[in-house]
């Protein structure tokens, strides 16, 4: 079946710019992930929903992250007036429930020159 | 606070030999364990999961994982490797409270023909 899908995979923003980030997980995935990989790294954790009530935002690094599940499908992951220090990819995953293995999409990778 | 540590930058092993690759964990509680494989300009692939039971956990593409609990550890394991293995692996424990992912920082294993 299909898996977690993201868009655009590739995103070039200005410094000062908002990005917008989508996440389509797996169909019936009850909770969704969003992580930050910068280069070399492992992902850390941003923000969890379960169905569209977003349970914890705890790795959020400011307030111009803001992220939305409204339907309890889609996730959007906003960044407003992007900085430098956001270029990374973003990694969405869901899973079936919260104790279950979580499955990765392809990530995004964004860029602020 | 819990976390995983996988102490080899990169590991180097000819085709057909066994493979191993070092994670070790920090709990408070019971340690749900997991591994991921990462190929390049992709996300994370699931490859198994520790929850309870046997110690010895199979996984997809010949992979297996032993949970040691004296050792504190759950190093990924295959009896012959492919030069295809080679990959960035990440070890992963499940934060009990919040359900979210804690990555080590990867391994990156270099299968040589």
């Amino acid at each position: 079946g299909a898996g977690v899908s993201q868009s655009p995979r590739y995103k070039v923003a200005k410094r000062g710019q908002d990005v917008a980030l989508r996440c389509d997980p797996i169909s019936g995935h009850v909770s969704l992930f969003w992580y930050q990989q910068a280069l070399g790294q492992g992902p850390e954790f941003l923000t969890y929903f379960q169905n569209e009530a977003q349970l914890d935002k705890s790795g959020l690094p400011s307030d111009r992250f803001f992220a939305e599940r409204p339907e309890g499908s889609v996730s959007t992951l906003k960044i407003q007036r992007t900085q430098q220090e956001d270029s990374a990819v973003y990694l969405c995953a869901s899973s079936l429930w919260t104790s279950s293995e979580q499955y990765f999409g392809p990530g995004t990778r964004l860029t602020v020159t | 606070a819990q976390s995983v540590a996988q102490p080899e930058d990169q590991v180097n092993v000819a085709e057909g030999n066994p493979l191993t690759v070092k994670c070790t964990y920090s709990v408070s509680g019971n340690p749900y364990l997991f591994w991921y494989v990462q190929y390049p300009n992709r996300g994370l692939q699931f490859l198994l999961k520790y929850i309870t039971g046997d110690n010895l956990v199979k996984g997809s593409y010949g992979f297996e994982a032993e949970f040691n609990k004296s050792q504190t550890s759950f190093h990924l394991k295959k009896p012959s490797a492919l030069v295809s293995d080679s990959a960035l692996y990440f070890c992963a424990v499940r934060d009990e409270g919040t359900d979210k992912l804690i990555f080590g920082t990867g391994t990156r294993l270099q299968v040589f023909p």
